[in-house]
């Protein structure tokens, strides 16, 4: 069975630009939740999605933005990058509420320059 | 708002002893205490998790406790093998399918043959 997925691996940006992080839950996994790990600050909680919807959201700015497909697959965007995003960004996914995030993807790793 | 302080940061131990990392929440509304482990190059792994109307939890080398009153819970590794070197993390949160979890800043746990 896959487990989560994530693309690109490593997205390198330019301070100003957007950046579109794109995550696949495992199968039959309906909630996705997405991470930042930043070095030195350990792992700090984005979004949750789930059916479809935004169940709750994490202290970030508005710039930090996502959604769920259909499919159950998300995707992160982070807009106006600030040099501060350079992260590893986690999506993890879970297949019933209550359960929590227990299967977490490779990441994205993120630079802004 | 919740934290969660997770000790120590690096820990050395002889293949066969015991490791222990604990962590304390400030949060007594809490009930949801789930530990990670993350090896080199990919994401966090959920590997136990103990809920708030338990003491303790164990699987196979594995032991999590839980002190409601004094607020801290601690991961308990036995019979340490090297495939257990990786840095862990405790996180809590006041129900796990929010996903809003808080997370420690993780142990670097290192088992030497």
């Amino acid at each position: 069975e896959a487990g989560v997925t994530q693309s690109p691996t490593h997205l390198i940006k330019t301070r100003g630009q957007q950046a579109t992080l794109r995550c696949s839950p495992i199968s039959g996994h309906t909630s996705v939740y997405w991470y930042q790990q930043a070095l030195g600050l350990g792992l700090q909680f984005l979004l949750w999605y789930d059916e479809g919807e935004e169940r709750n959201r994490g202290n970030f700015p508005p710039r930090f933005s996502g959604r769920q497909f259909p499919n159950y697959s998300s995707e992160l965007n982070v807009n106006a990058l600030e040099l501060e995003d350079s992260a590893l960004y986690l999506c993890a996914s879970s297949s019933a509420p209550g359960a929590g995030p227990a299967f977490f993807g490779q990441g994205t790793r993120l630079t802004v320059v | 708002g919740e934290n969660v302080e997770q000790h120590p940061s690096t820990l050395s131990v002889q293949e066969g002893d015991s490791a222990v990392i604990k962590c304390t929440y400030s949060d007594s509304a809490s009930n949801y205490f789930p530990w990670y482990k993350q090896e080199l190059g990919k994401g966090p792994q959920l590997i136990i998790d103990i809920r708030s109307n338990v003491g303790e939890k164990k699987d196979q080398r594995i032991a999590v406790t839980l002190n409601k009153t004094a607020k801290h819970f601690s991961l308990h590794i036995t019979e340490t093998q090297p495939e257990d070197s990786a840095v862990y993390f405790c996180a809590a949160s006041r129900g796990g399918s929010q996903g809003n979890l808080i997370f420690g800043k993780g142990t670097k746990l290192s088992v030497k043959p």
